[in-house]
């Protein structure tokens, strides 16, 4: 079956870098699509990012955009998530999420890791 | 970018009840909306795809509608498991934008 696993989630300090990473299994991660979703605590869900499932394309939300930059490594099926120059703002549950059809940028998401948990603060 | 905006941001339901959530984009999407469940604590689980089209395993007490701008969530025959927040998400265009979320409480 489908499994993202998240993790890397820390307390940093504003300013300084955090590397997340996705691992997934249960399917063929070399085909897909990959988001990162963010959920600061008690608000809603924020996209952050996408990058398709050779790594060429890559989109980001404006509020990252310059500081975050999605990556995979389709040999170690595994997603990243690099964050520098965290602000407090950038606190949040970080989720890994799986598009559900492959090789296309413009679909829905089908499964969901469980999240890692960043927080930003001095 | 493209505006997501649900309505109501809460709403009480009894067990058995049957409830319709609304969600309006800024503009044309076609069918590029999909519905998400959220319980408190937890990861989101994908429900709706393409408006209509119902994720693997999900139970067919869920349906989605609409087309174009206007989308609606229905859950019939409420069960406690079913008390959760419910986003829509938009997905034709980047940056992908969610629904602000509605809290679907036990009256």
């Amino acid at each position: 079956q489908v499994q993202l696993v998240e993790s890397g989630g820390d307390v940093v300090q504003p300013g300084r870098s955090l590397r997340l990473s996705c691992a997934a299994s249960g399917f063929n991660f070399n085909n897909y699509g990959m988001h990162w979703v963010r959920q600061a605590p008690g608000k809603g869900l924020e996209w952050v990012a996408f990058i398709s499932y050779n790594g060429i394309n890559k989109f980001y939300a404006d509020s990252v955009k310059g500081r975050f930059t999605i990556s995979r490594d389709n040999s170690k099926n595994t997603l990243y998530l690099q964050m520098n120059s965290l602000r407090p703002e950038d606190t949040a549950g970080y989720y890994c999420a799986k598009v559900a059809t492959p090789y296309s940028n413009y679909v829905g998401f089908d499964y969901w890791g469980q999240g890692t948990l960043v927080t930003v603060s001095s | 970018d493209i505006q997501m905006t649900q309505s109501p941001s809460s709403l009480s339901a009894s067990v058995g009840d049957r409830v319709t959530i609304t969600c309006r984009a800024s503009q044309g999407i076609s069918n590029y909306l999909a519905w998400f469940q959220q319980k408190p604590g937890k990861a989101p689980k994908s429900l709706i795809y393409a408006a209509s089209s119902l994720q693997s395993g999900v139970p067919s007490k869920f349906s989605g509608s609409g087309s174009g701008t206007d989308f609606t969530l229905t859950i019939s025959s409420l069960q406690p498991e079913d008390f959760a927040t419910y986003y829509c998400q938009q997905y034709i265009s980047y940056p992908i934008t969610f629904g602000q979320g509605t809290r679907l409480e036990i009256k």
